[in-house]
Protein backbone atom coordinates (compact mmCIF):
# COMPACT_ATOMS: atom_id res chain seq x y z
CA UNK A 1 0.00 0.00 0.00
CA UNK A 2 1.13 3.57 -0.92
CA UNK A 3 0.32 6.11 1.50
CA UNK A 4 2.15 9.14 -0.66
CA UNK A 5 1.27 9.68 -4.49
CA UNK A 6 3.92 11.72 -6.67
CA UNK A 7 2.09 13.79 -9.94
CA UNK A 8 3.18 14.25 -12.16
CA UNK A 9 4.53 10.73 -12.93
CA UNK A 10 7.03 11.79 -15.38
CA UNK A 11 8.16 15.57 -16.17
CA UNK A 12 10.47 16.39 -19.04
CA UNK A 13 11.88 20.01 -19.23
CA UNK A 14 14.89 22.05 -20.57
CA UNK A 15 17.73 22.72 -18.43
CA UNK A 16 17.59 25.75 -16.62
CA UNK A 17 14.18 25.46 -16.49
CA UNK A 18 12.12 25.04 -12.85
CA UNK A 19 10.53 21.99 -12.37
CA UNK A 20 7.93 21.27 -9.69
CA UNK A 21 6.58 17.62 -8.49
CA UNK A 22 3.64 17.28 -5.97
CA UNK A 23 3.00 14.72 -3.32
CA UNK A 24 -0.72 13.91 -1.65
CA UNK A 25 -0.78 11.97 0.98
CA UNK A 26 -3.44 9.96 3.61
CA UNK A 27 -3.29 10.22 7.16
CA UNK A 28 -1.95 12.94 9.21
CA UNK A 29 1.63 13.17 9.59
CA UNK A 30 4.31 14.88 11.69
CA UNK A 31 6.70 15.50 8.70
CA UNK A 32 7.42 14.62 5.48
CA UNK A 33 10.45 13.59 3.56
CA UNK A 34 11.58 13.76 -0.09
CA UNK A 35 14.46 11.19 -1.60
CA UNK A 36 15.90 11.77 -5.10
CA UNK A 37 16.88 8.18 -6.89
CA UNK A 38 19.57 7.70 -9.66
CA UNK A 39 18.83 5.33 -12.03
CA UNK A 40 20.48 1.94 -10.56
CA UNK A 41 21.35 3.77 -7.33
CA UNK A 42 20.33 4.03 -3.93
CA UNK A 43 17.59 6.92 -2.27
CA UNK A 44 19.60 10.18 -1.43
CA UNK A 45 17.32 12.05 1.26
CA UNK A 46 16.81 15.74 0.00
CA UNK A 47 14.83 17.25 3.16
CA UNK A 48 12.52 16.56 5.46
CA UNK A 49 9.91 19.42 6.87
CA UNK A 50 8.02 18.81 9.67
CA UNK A 51 4.01 19.32 9.58
CA UNK A 52 4.30 23.16 12.14
CA UNK A 53 6.10 23.88 9.02
CA UNK A 54 4.70 25.70 5.61
CA UNK A 55 8.56 26.23 3.92
CA UNK A 56 11.49 25.00 3.67
CA UNK A 57 14.99 25.88 1.49
CA UNK A 58 17.85 23.73 1.03
CA UNK A 59 20.43 24.97 -2.19
CA UNK A 60 18.29 24.87 -5.03
CA UNK A 61 15.47 23.27 -3.64
CA UNK A 62 12.26 24.61 -2.04
CA UNK A 63 9.39 22.42 -0.55
CA UNK A 64 6.09 23.37 0.90
CA UNK A 65 3.43 21.73 3.19
CA UNK A 66 -0.27 22.35 3.41
CA UNK A 67 -1.44 19.75 6.28
CA UNK A 68 -4.95 20.73 5.63
CA UNK A 69 -4.55 19.59 1.64
CA UNK A 70 -2.41 16.40 3.03
CA UNK A 71 -0.24 17.41 0.39
CA UNK A 72 3.51 18.73 -0.61
CA UNK A 73 5.41 20.22 -3.32
CA UNK A 74 9.55 20.10 -4.22
CA UNK A 75 10.53 22.57 -6.32
CA UNK A 76 13.75 22.43 -8.29
CA UNK A 77 14.99 25.53 -9.42
CA UNK A 78 17.70 26.28 -11.90
CA UNK A 79 17.57 22.96 -12.80
CA UNK A 80 20.77 20.81 -14.49
CA UNK A 81 21.24 17.63 -16.49
CA UNK A 82 22.61 15.96 -13.14
CA UNK A 83 18.55 16.47 -11.66
CA UNK A 84 17.92 13.82 -13.51
CA UNK A 85 16.04 11.27 -11.88
CA UNK A 86 13.13 9.87 -9.42
CA UNK A 87 11.74 11.86 -6.89
CA UNK A 88 10.03 10.46 -3.90
CA UNK A 89 7.72 11.51 -1.31
CA UNK A 90 7.67 9.65 2.09
CA UNK A 91 5.61 9.71 5.08
CA UNK A 92 5.40 7.49 8.31
CA UNK A 93 2.72 5.29 8.19
CA UNK A 94 1.49 6.45 11.58
CA UNK A 95 2.55 9.88 13.63
CA UNK A 96 5.30 8.62 15.58
CA UNK A 97 6.46 5.30 13.49
CA UNK A 98 9.58 4.79 11.84
CA UNK A 99 8.47 2.86 9.22
CA UNK A 100 8.21 5.01 5.92
CA UNK A 101 5.73 4.94 3.44
CA UNK A 102 6.81 5.96 -0.39
CA UNK A 103 4.95 7.21 -3.10
CA UNK A 104 5.10 5.78 -6.62
CA UNK A 105 7.72 8.49 -8.02
CA UNK A 106 8.07 11.40 -10.00
CA UNK A 107 10.47 10.90 -12.99
CA UNK A 108 12.50 13.83 -13.83
CA UNK A 109 14.38 14.38 -17.11
CA UNK A 110 16.12 17.11 -17.59
CA UNK A 111 17.15 18.16 -20.87
CA UNK A 112 20.78 20.00 -22.23
CA UNK B 1 32.58 8.24 6.24
CA UNK B 2 31.74 4.90 4.51
CA UNK B 3 27.86 4.67 3.73
CA UNK B 4 25.46 2.21 3.57
CA UNK B 5 26.93 -1.12 1.61
CA UNK B 6 25.08 -4.26 0.93
CA UNK B 7 25.92 -7.30 -1.20
CA UNK B 8 25.72 -8.64 -3.33
CA UNK B 9 25.12 -5.75 -6.07
CA UNK B 10 23.23 -8.69 -8.55
CA UNK B 11 21.70 -11.89 -7.48
CA UNK B 12 20.46 -14.47 -9.67
CA UNK B 13 18.97 -17.90 -8.21
CA UNK B 14 16.72 -20.29 -9.38
CA UNK B 15 12.96 -20.45 -8.46
CA UNK B 16 13.20 -22.55 -5.14
CA UNK B 17 16.65 -21.72 -4.03
CA UNK B 18 17.49 -19.81 -1.00
CA UNK B 19 18.95 -16.55 -1.13
CA UNK B 20 20.95 -14.11 1.62
CA UNK B 21 21.39 -10.56 1.16
CA UNK B 22 24.04 -8.30 3.89
CA UNK B 23 23.69 -5.38 4.61
CA UNK B 24 26.22 -3.00 6.48
CA UNK B 25 25.15 0.04 7.74
CA UNK B 26 26.78 2.93 8.77
CA UNK B 27 28.42 3.09 11.85
CA UNK B 28 26.49 3.81 14.94
CA UNK B 29 23.39 3.81 13.28
CA UNK B 30 20.53 2.69 15.84
CA UNK B 31 18.00 2.45 13.00
CA UNK B 32 17.86 -0.01 10.51
CA UNK B 33 15.41 -0.83 7.56
CA UNK B 34 14.87 -2.87 4.41
CA UNK B 35 12.59 -2.52 1.16
CA UNK B 36 11.27 -4.34 -1.84
CA UNK B 37 11.62 -1.91 -4.73
CA UNK B 38 9.92 -3.42 -7.95
CA UNK B 39 10.50 -1.58 -11.37
CA UNK B 40 9.11 1.72 -11.39
CA UNK B 41 7.91 1.85 -8.16
CA UNK B 42 8.77 3.13 -4.92
CA UNK B 43 10.31 1.47 -2.07
CA UNK B 44 7.87 -0.87 -0.02
CA UNK B 45 8.46 -1.37 3.43
CA UNK B 46 9.54 -5.05 4.67
CA UNK B 47 11.41 -4.52 8.10
CA UNK B 48 12.48 -2.38 11.10
CA UNK B 49 15.03 -3.24 13.33
CA UNK B 50 16.08 -0.85 16.19
CA UNK B 51 19.76 -2.32 17.10
CA UNK B 52 19.34 -6.24 17.22
CA UNK B 53 15.57 -5.87 18.29
CA UNK B 54 13.29 -6.58 14.91
CA UNK B 55 10.31 -3.90 16.19
CA UNK B 56 8.10 -3.90 12.89
CA UNK B 57 8.07 -7.39 10.19
CA UNK B 58 4.62 -6.27 9.17
CA UNK B 59 5.78 -5.92 5.39
CA UNK B 60 7.34 -9.05 5.06
CA UNK B 61 5.29 -10.48 2.00
CA UNK B 62 5.51 -14.32 3.68
CA UNK B 63 7.09 -16.77 5.86
CA UNK B 64 9.59 -17.43 3.50
CA UNK B 65 11.45 -13.99 4.32
CA UNK B 66 13.24 -13.54 7.18
CA UNK B 67 15.46 -10.89 8.41
CA UNK B 68 17.81 -10.63 11.22
CA UNK B 69 20.42 -8.57 12.89
CA UNK B 70 22.57 -10.48 15.91
CA UNK B 71 24.50 -7.81 17.38
CA UNK B 72 23.03 -4.98 16.24
CA UNK B 73 25.03 -3.65 13.56
CA UNK B 74 25.18 -6.18 10.08
CA UNK B 75 21.78 -7.51 8.58
CA UNK B 76 20.74 -10.24 6.90
CA UNK B 77 17.59 -10.78 4.57
CA UNK B 78 16.83 -14.09 3.83
CA UNK B 79 14.44 -15.35 1.42
CA UNK B 80 13.88 -19.27 1.45
CA UNK B 81 12.43 -21.21 -1.47
CA UNK B 82 12.68 -18.12 -3.57
CA UNK B 83 9.35 -17.86 -6.55
CA UNK B 84 9.74 -15.19 -9.66
CA UNK B 85 7.63 -12.87 -7.82
CA UNK B 86 10.69 -11.91 -5.15
CA UNK B 87 12.24 -10.72 -8.55
CA UNK B 88 12.67 -6.51 -7.15
CA UNK B 89 15.73 -4.64 -6.12
CA UNK B 90 16.24 -4.82 -2.40
CA UNK B 91 17.06 -1.62 -0.28
CA UNK B 92 18.56 -1.17 2.94
CA UNK B 93 18.61 1.87 4.99
CA UNK B 94 19.97 3.04 8.09
CA UNK B 95 19.00 5.92 10.36
CA UNK B 96 19.80 7.48 13.41
CA UNK B 97 17.07 7.35 15.93
CA UNK B 98 15.29 9.86 17.86
CA UNK B 99 11.91 9.03 20.01
CA UNK B 100 9.03 10.01 17.86
CA UNK B 101 10.83 11.08 15.89
CA UNK B 102 11.80 10.30 12.04
CA UNK B 103 15.41 10.77 11.24
CA UNK B 104 16.91 10.59 7.51
CA UNK B 105 17.46 7.39 6.48
CA UNK B 106 20.57 6.57 4.28
CA UNK B 107 20.14 3.91 1.61
CA UNK B 108 22.26 1.41 -0.21
CA UNK B 109 22.59 0.67 -3.56
CA UNK B 110 20.79 -2.50 -3.52
CA UNK B 111 20.81 -5.83 -4.45
CA UNK B 112 19.20 -6.40 -8.03
CA UNK B 113 17.43 -10.30 -7.21
CA UNK B 114 16.50 -12.01 -10.49
CA UNK B 115 14.94 -15.31 -10.09
CA UNK B 116 14.31 -17.76 -13.11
Amino acid sequence: SQQGEEDPQALSIQEGENATMNCSYKTSINNLQWYRQNSGRGLVHLILIRSNEREKHSGRLRVTLDTSKKSSSLLITASRAADTASYFCATPIIQGAQKLVFGQGTRLTINP
Amino acid sequence: GAGVSQSPRYKVAKRGQDVALRCDPISGHVSLFWYQQALGQGPEFLTYFQNEAQLDKSGLPSDRFFAERPEGSVSTLKIQRTQQEDSAVYLCASSRWRERSNQPQHFGDGTRLSIL
